[in-house]
């Protein structure tokens, strides 16, 4: 079954520590995205990756590094610069549907929960 | 830039109500539009979306939503709810040209027997 994993599903560490969350798709999808998700705040956007090797930040970007060495990975780490990591990451893709007007819905992983202490 | 809104933060009905979210969008151009849904610890799923055409748009689990441009809305409805839609629902705007999604704060929706 195609779809995108995210791994772990839950991972400690300690605060000053660089992490590096997983993403994998097998949809054959062009671009892939990364959101942090927290309560009462829906999601926002970290950063996203229309093709290889090119990568845009989003809105939330200072803290965090991404390559797109693949078109199927688009992992995220989590440096020590960014001041509260503790939170919910979603990893998501989309590719180009609907012939002359794409709507690149996005299609979601089931998500990392990080927790720094 | 565009943005979403969804109005209230909780909802609750009872089983077998209607179940009626607000989402209002602000967008310069005509909007894509999207409903999403979480279920605890998971991630999103594709409820719902409107492109073009047709005004009412009917989802999975029997949600339809209805695009009103007047209005700048885009509300999420199911005639009779169930247990099993208890969980949180995202209302998503994507402008035409870009790949960005820019996603409301959510919606718990609580269903009690």
């Amino acid at each position: 079954d195609g779809g995108i994993t995210q791994s772990p599903k839950y991972l400690f560490r300690k605060e000053g520590q660089n992490v590096t969350l997983s993403c994998e798709q097998n949809l054959n999808h062009d671009a892939m995205y990364w959101y942090r998700q927290d309560p009462g705040q829906g999601l926002r956007l970290i950063y996203y990756s229309q093709i290889v090797n090119d990568f845009q930040k989003g809105d939330i970007a200072e803290g965090y590094s991404v390559s797109r060495e693949k078109k199927e990975s688009f992992p995220l780490t989590v440096t020590s610069a960014q001041k509260n990591p503790t939170a919910f990451y979603l990893c998501a893709s989309s590719k180009a549907t609907g012939g002359n007007s794409p709507t690149y819905e996005q299609y979601f992983g089931p998500g990392t929960r990080l927790t720094v202490t | 830039a565009q943005s979403v809104t969804q109005l209230g933060s909780h909802v609750s009905v009872s089983e077998g109500a209607l179940v009626l979210l607000r989402c209002n969008y602000s967008s310069s151009v005509p909007p894509y539009l999207f409903w999403y849904v979480q279920y605890p610890n998971q991630g999103l799923q594709l409820l719902l979306k409107y492109t073009t055409g047709a005004t009412l748009v009917k989802g999975i689990n029997g949600f339809e939503a209805e695009f009103k441009k007047s209005e700048t809305s885009f509300h999420l409805t199911k005639p009779s709810a169930h247990m099993s839609d208890a969980a949180e629902y995202f209302c998503a705007v994507r402008e035409t040209g870009f790949q960005k999604l820019v996603f409301g704060t959510g919606t718990r929706l609580l269903v009690s027997p």
